[in-house]
């Protein structure tokens, strides 16, 4: 069974450039996680979707941060602008929903904001 | 203070010497905690997942959860080389995983 898949591994970007990350999930997972990891930091919360429905954003920075999830499988997470803060790690996630909250990760999109 | 609380390390051991790793918790809704191995440029992968306090064994690891005092433990046995990771601790309620800051293992031949 496939894992979670992400895409790109490794982004370079100037700022106030935009960037855009996707995600699929395990096939059957209806709850899907975007994560933000720092160095030496464990991961934090961005946004979680049960199916297509943002169940949970809020540590979503707005004025830049985007999300979707179409048909409940897919996701897209985007910056506009990327600032050099930005730079860290993209973590997405996925489990069956319900009371199984175990999650599983992607390998992740490393950003650079330079 | 956060929610989880989770000594950075790094937790240096010979090889066979048996590990613990530990995380404290404040917020007392916590249903689900877990443990997840992360290498170096890799997602965390996902170790143990327990409910209920008391002991939950796999392999080598053993997961302890004390509801009471709002602590959890993950025990490796015959620690190994390949182990040196860090070591994230979550814990869940209402779908929403909360992570420590992880511990970073290092285990020498």
């Amino acid at each position: 069974e496939a894992g979670v898949v992400q895409s790109p591994r490794y982004k370079i970007i100037e700022k106030k450039q935009p960037v855009a990350f996707w995600c699929n999930p395990i096939s059957g997972h209806n709850t899907l996680y975007w994560y933000l990891q720092n160095l030496g930091q464990g991961p934090e919360l961005l946004i979680r979707y049960e199916n297509e429905e943002a169940v949970d954003d809020s540590q979503l920075p707005k004025d830049r941060f985007s999300a979707e999830r179409l048909k409940g499988v897919d996701s897209t997470l985007k910056i506009q602008p990327a600032e050099l803060g930005d730079s860290a790690v993209y973590l997405c996630a996925s489990s069956l929903g319900g009371a199984r909250t175990e999650a599983f990760f992607g390998q992740g999109t490393r950003l650079t904001v330079v | 203070q956060k929610e989880v609380e989770q000594d950075p390390g790094p937790l240096s051991v010979p090889e066979g010497a048996i590990v613990s790793l530990n995380c404290t918790y404040s917020n007392s809704a916590f249903q689900y905690f877990m443990w997840y191995r992360q290498y170096s440029r890799k997602g965390p992968e996902l170790l143990m997942y327990t409910y209920s306090s008391g002991n939950k064994e796999d392999g080598r690891f053993t997961a302890q959860v004390d509801k009471s005092s709002k602590y959890i433990s993950l025990f490796i046995r015959d620690s190994q080389p390949s182990d040196s990771a860090t070591y994230l601790c979550a814990m869940s309620v209402s779908g929403t995983l909360t992570f420590g800051k992880g511990t970073m293992l290092l285990v020498s031949p």
